[in-house]
């Protein structure tokens, strides 16, 4: 399959744990994307990066917030301190303008974070 | 700052009918719009787009949409409607080296 991954699928935590999830996009996707998505809403942007650089990051990304893109390929997003209100799934999606495809990006299949 | 707005929460079609899913949207420049699909407990996965060219968009699974500038839509619809097509319905505006900006979804039901 040559498409987003997003690992774990599902966590479950306890309110002030940390947690860590890993996206992997499409391996030429240069552009990668973190959004949010609660019960009953469309996703929001969170931020996103070009190769290792994190071009921007949306004000819902709170101080316990950080996502990171070292070498350009796979990224991982870390909470701390979890709450509550953090309980949702978050998408990785990815995209490139270098193939017919341009203006499109694909979307992971998410990971659902459950905070109790 | 761009939007979209999809002003009903629910669409109720019966099996074989056309269906349409409003979206309008807001946006400085030339709008790239899209839909999505999610099936529950799955990610989203895209539909169509609109970046340029003709008016109508045809996309996965018999899906096509309208662009319509004047109005500022872009509606999805489908001639037919499948008991499968039941899902919620994602128009989104941005994409390639911007972000997406989504509307609150719209839950299509298709009733046998």
């Amino acid at each position: 399959d040559t498409g987003v991954s997003q690992d774990p699928r599902h966590k479950i935590t306890k309110r002030g744990q940390n947690v860590t999830f890993r996206c992997d996009p499409i391996s030429e996707h240069n552009r990668l994307y973190w959004y949010r998505q609660t019960l009953g809403q469309g996703p929001e942007f969170l931020t996103y990066f070009q190769n290792e650089a994190q071009l921007e990051k949306s004000r819902l990304l709170s101080d316990r917030f950080s996502a990171e893109r070292p070498k350009g390929s796979f990224s991982t997003l870390e909470i701390q301190r979890t709450e509550q209100g953090d309980s949702a799934m978050y998408l990785c999606a990815s995209s490139t303008l270098l193939t017919s495809k341009d203006n499109e990006q694909f979307f992971g299949p998410g990971t659902r974070l459950t905070v109790l | 700052a761009q939007s979209v707005a999809q002003p009903e929460d629910q669409v109720n079609v019966a099996e074989g009918n056309p269906l349409t899913v409003k979206c309008t949207y807001s946006v400085s420049g030339n709008p790239y719009l899209f839909w999505y699909v999610q099936y529950p407990n799955r990610g989203l996965q895209f539909l169509l787009k609109y970046i340029t060219g003709d008016n109508l968009v045809k996309g996965s699974y018999g899906f096509e949409a309208e662009f319509n500038k004047s109005q500022t839509s872009f509606h999805l619809k489908k001639p037919s409607a499948l008991v499968s097509d039941s899902a919620l319905y994602f128009c989104a505006v941005g994409g390639g080296y911007q972000k997406v900006t989504f509307g609150t979804g719209t839950k299509l039901q298709v009733i046998p």
